[in-house]
């Protein structure tokens, strides 16, 4: 089974651009969710998608967007970068049946750097 | 919202001696607790998880504790060997998933 992919790996962007991450769970799952991962605040939730609707959203300005298609796949949209963006995002795809919470699977992520 | 604590921020132990991490939560809600084990350049990976209705759970050299009155939950890991050097997370989750700062365990040969 593989496991979930995420791409770019590695991405350079100039401040005031925007960039859009992708991310593609592990067959099966319907749940995505995305962090933020940086050395001074560690994992921080971004928001998680199930069945196409954005189920829960942390506390992150709207410059960061996300959306789910039809076969679960996901991408993360970030606009007007500015360099505390400068991070590693990790996806995490998992089954979330209902309400009871199940194991969740990362990817690699995409470390996103802006100069 | 919910919040996690995780004590230490680094942790050296020799090979072959015992390891504990301890992590603490707000949300008496959070009925699940993973833990993850994340390597250099790689994602976090789960290595044990427990839910709120269950005390201890142990795979192999790895055990965690959940304690709810307290609020409290912690990782054991028995017999380090090098290869467990990483970064570990705990978390708790409700109707997210809210992660500790993450401990930085070295084992030293």
């Amino acid at each position: 089974k593989a496991g979930v992919t995420q791409t770019p790996r590695y991405l350079i962007k100039t401040r005031g651009q925007q960039v859009t991450l992708s991310c593609s769970p592990i067959s099966g799952h319907r749940s995505v969710s995305w962090y933020q991962q940086t050395p001074g605040q560690g994992l921080q939730f971004l928001f998680e998608y199930f069945s196409e609707t954005q189920r829960n959203k942390g506390n992150f300005p709207g410059r960061f967007s996300g959306r789910q298609f039809s076969n679960s796949r996901s991408e993360m949209n970030v606009s007007t970068l500015e360099l505390g963006d400068s991070a590693l995002y990790l996806c995490a795809s998992s089954l979330a049946r209902g309400r009871v919470n199940t194991e969740a699977f990362f990817g690699q992520g995409t470390r996103l750097t802006v100069v | 919202g919910e919040n996690v604590e995780q004590h230490p921020s680094t942790l050296s132990v020799q090979e072959g001696d015992s390891a504990v991490i301890k992590c603490t939560y707000s949300d008496s809600a959070s009925n699940y607790f993973p833990w993850y084990k994340q390597e250099l350049g790689k994602g976090p990976q789960l290595i044990i998880d427990i839910r709120s209705n269950v005390g201890e759970k142990k795979d192999q050299r790895i055990a965690v504790t959940l304690n709810k009155t307290a609020k409290h939950f912690s990782l054991h890991i028995t017999e380090t060997q090098p290869e467990d050097s990483a970064v570990y997370f705990c978390a708790a989750s409700s109707r997210e998933v809210t992660f500790g700062i993450g401990t930085k365990l070295q084992v030293i040969p």
